[in-house]
């Protein structure tokens, strides 16, 4: 089945640490992004991708890295920098950047606390 | 001004009864329309898209566009207690390549 595939489901991160959380996609979309989701808020975007090895900021993107080194794969990494990470992180994806009526797709999200 | 704006609710209707809800956006070349259904600590599914001024209906739902007053609304029939969850409106401005979500408005269907 094609979907998106985020891991792991829950995240627990120390004072200081850095942590990653994966999305891997197999709809060969082009574009992927990531979103924040604070309790009861809508989503908040942190950054986005439209190409292999290209990337752009979102609103929210202090405190946050990612990387595109392959069309499927778009993980996030949660630095010590970003001092609330508390959130739900929704990986989405869509087809090509710039064609009509394509919506987003969404995975089934990471839940990030700190211990 | 937000470019999505949605009424946080909750919206509150008894079982069996229409739930309307409502979205406006702001850019004017904003092209295509989307609702979203959350229900609570899950991701956003897609229920319906429309790219057309009026109507579109799939099933229980129906989706409304007026492209002129930059409102697009959800029309849920017969409401079911399932139905109860976050519903987001999202507008794509495929030009330049953005894509906007509204905060969503929460629908508590009572039995």
């Amino acid at each position: 089945d094609g979907g998106i595939t985020q891991s792991p489901k829950y995240l627990f991160r120390k004072e200081g640490q850095n942590v990653t959380l994966s999305c891997e996609q197999n709809l060969n979309h082009d574009a992927m992004y990531w979103y924040r989701q604070d309790p009861g808020q809508g989503l908040r975007l942190i950054y986005y991708s439209q190409i292999v090895n290209d990337f752009q900021k979102g609103d929210i993107a202090e405190g946050y890295s990612v990387s595109r080194e392959k069309k499927e794969s778009f993980p996030l990494t949660v630095t010590s920098a970003q001092k609330n990470p508390t959130a739900f992180y929704l990986c989405a994806s869509s087809l090509t950047p710039g064609t009509r009526n394509q919506p987003q797709h969404f995975g089934d999200g990471t839940r990030l606390s700190i211990l | 001004q937000k470019e999505v704006e949605q009424n946080s609710g909750p919206l509150s209707v008894p079982e069996g009864a229409i739930a309307s809800l409502n979205c406006t956006y702001s850019d004017r070349v904003s092209q295509s329309f989307f609702w979203y259904r959350q229900y609570s600590g899950k991701s956003p599914e897609l229920i319906m898209s429309i790219y057309s001024n009026g109507d579109k209906e799939d099933g229980r739902f129906t989706a409304q566009l007026n492209k002129a007053s930059q409102y697009v609304s959800l029309l849920i029939r017969d409401s079911q207690p399932s139905d109860s969850a976050t519903y987001l409106c999202a507008v794509g401005v495929y030009n330049f390549n953005k894509f906007y979500f509204g905060s969503g408005t929460k629908l508590n269907v009572k039995p």
